[in-house]
């Protein structure tokens, strides 16, 4: 079976903060994708980045890193020095090969205060 | 231009009326995709369209009728709808090639059946 698992529901940082967001999945698949993706409140979902399964190098744009786990079944995602714009739902998400369904994580909200 | 549009952004119909959501993208994509999203839940999958034809259909009801008249539209025809299809409907789409192409997702349609 597929799933993706975000356990934090919710997560309250101050401005300035480093803040990690975790998703484990599970597949038997060799070959899968792994996305991330930014809901603000304006209902948008934005790409963040694509990973394969074959790719385990971590990648950082700007603030944003992330950081692939293939051992423990990770693709985690830390925001550097977070700013209220960053305030949002953060969905991690995994899709197989021959198949255009994306299975969703449930989510994490992120709140940042000034 | 990287831009989904959806109209309308909001809308309110009663259980007898017929509506319809759209969505348009000038991207060249041959993959558009509608979801429903409820609230504090990540988005589900409703209907995939690959090159103007039906791919996917997740076994929704037939109140919802999807149509896909050329390349760069995509809507949702809805009738006789229930209180509980109350939602926000997100379209995407993506260059075919299924899951590894990340999708670009609209601003959604916010429905409220009364």
């Amino acid at each position: 079976a597929q799933k993706v698992t975000q356990a934090q529901t919710e997560i309250s940082v101050v401005e300035k903060e480093d803040v990690t967001l975790d998703c484990v999945y599970e597949t038997r698949d060799t070959t899968y994708y792994l996305f991330w993706y930014k809901q603000p409140p304006s209902g948008e979902l934005v790409f963040l980045i694509r990973r394969n399964s074959f790719d385990e190098q971590n990648e950082i744009s700007g603030r944003y890193s992330w950081n692939f786990q293939k051992s423990t079944s990770s693709f985690n995602f830390t925001i550097t020095a977070s700013q209220v714009v960053d305030s949002a739902v953060y969905f991690c998400a995994l899709s197989l090969t021959g198949t255009y369904k994306y299975i969703f994580g449930t989510g994490t909200r992120l709140k940042v205060l000034a | 231009d990287t831009e989904v549009t959806q109209t309308p952004k909001h809308l309110v119909m009663g259980m007898t009326n017929k509506k319809s959501l759209k969505c348009e993208q000038h991207m060249g994509h041959r993959a558009m995709y509608w979801y429903k999203q409820k609230a504090k839940k990540p988005p589900e999958l409703m209907f995939v369209y690959s090159y103007e034809k039906l791919s996917i259909n997740e076994s929704v009801p037939s109140r919802f009728s999807p149509e896909c008249p050329n390349s760069s539209l995509l809507n949702l025809h809805l009738h006789a709808l229930q209180p509980e299809d109350s939602a926000l409907y997100l379209c995407a789409s993506s260059q075919p090639g299924e899951s590894h192409n990340e999708q670009f997702f609209g601003p959604g349609t916010r429905l409220t059946v009364l």
